[in-house]
């Protein structure tokens, strides 16, 4: 069975700048979640869709946002870029809530 | 609060001897998963392990087991006979079932396994 993929996995991006970040779970896993990592804040995570709902979400700006296909496809957004928003970004798919979480490879983002 | 605590910034270990990864958490649910994760240099995230609250005996997975004690709410991370390759990031997850199952992660470990 195939793993998460993540598309693109590098991006360079410039300041003010808008970025779209794509992710394809594991079939047959209905949730998706996105996660920030920086050295300096470690793993964050930013939102959680489920059968196309956001079920969570973390504490990051509206210039955040996520959704999620009727295929369980997702994509994650990113407006007005800033230098901070520099990081990898990690997709991870699971069946159900109360499943094992799989990761993708991660794009890293690189804001100039 | 922080809810999952790794301690250990950064541990060095010879090779073949067994590793320790401490890992705590804070939760007031009596239902909740905890994971542990290892990410090599590459980036990806690599599932090892998971432990249920309610499980009764110690999650096993080949060289990694975790010891699992419910009062001192603790879910350290064992590895046996270490390996080079065990060099790595480590992270310990916690998912609290009475908040959606959303899953939080611990600042992480990195091992560095010596030849």
């Amino acid at each position: 069975k195939a793993g998460v993929t993540q598309t693109p996995r590098y991006l360079i991006k410039t300041r003010g700048q808008q970025v779209t970040l794509s992710c394809s779970p594991i079939s047959g896993h209905r949730s998706v979640s996105w996660y920030q990592q920086t050295p300096g804040q470690g793993l964050q995570f930013l939102f959680e869709y489920f059968s196309e709902t956001q079920r969570n979400k973390g504490n990051f700006p509206g210039r955040f946002s996520g959704r999620q296909f009727s295929n369980s496809r997702s994509e994650m957004n990113v407006s007005t870029l800033e230098l901070g928003d520099s990081a990898l970004y990690l997709c991870a798919s699971r069946r159900g809530g109360r499943d094992t979480q799989y990761f993708g490879p991660g794009t890293r983002l690189t804001v100039l | 609060a922080q809810k999952i605590t790794q301690t250990q910034p950064g541990m060095f270990v010879q090779e073949k001897e067994a590793v320790t990864l401490d890992c705590t958490y804070d939760t007031s649910d009596q239902s909740y998963g905890l994971f542990w994760y290892k990410q090599p240099s590459s980036g990806e995230m690599i599932f090892l392990i998971y432990q249920g609250s309610y499980d009764e005996q110690n999650a096993t997975e080949g060289r990694y087991s975790l010891n699992f004690q419910k009062a001192r709410k603790s879910a350290n991370l064992v590895i046996s006979a270490s390996q080079l390759g065990d060099s790595a990031m480590y992270f310990c997850a916690m998912r609290e079932m009475n908040r959606d199952d959303k899953i939080i992660f611990g600042k992480g470990t990195r091992l560095h396994i010596l030849p």
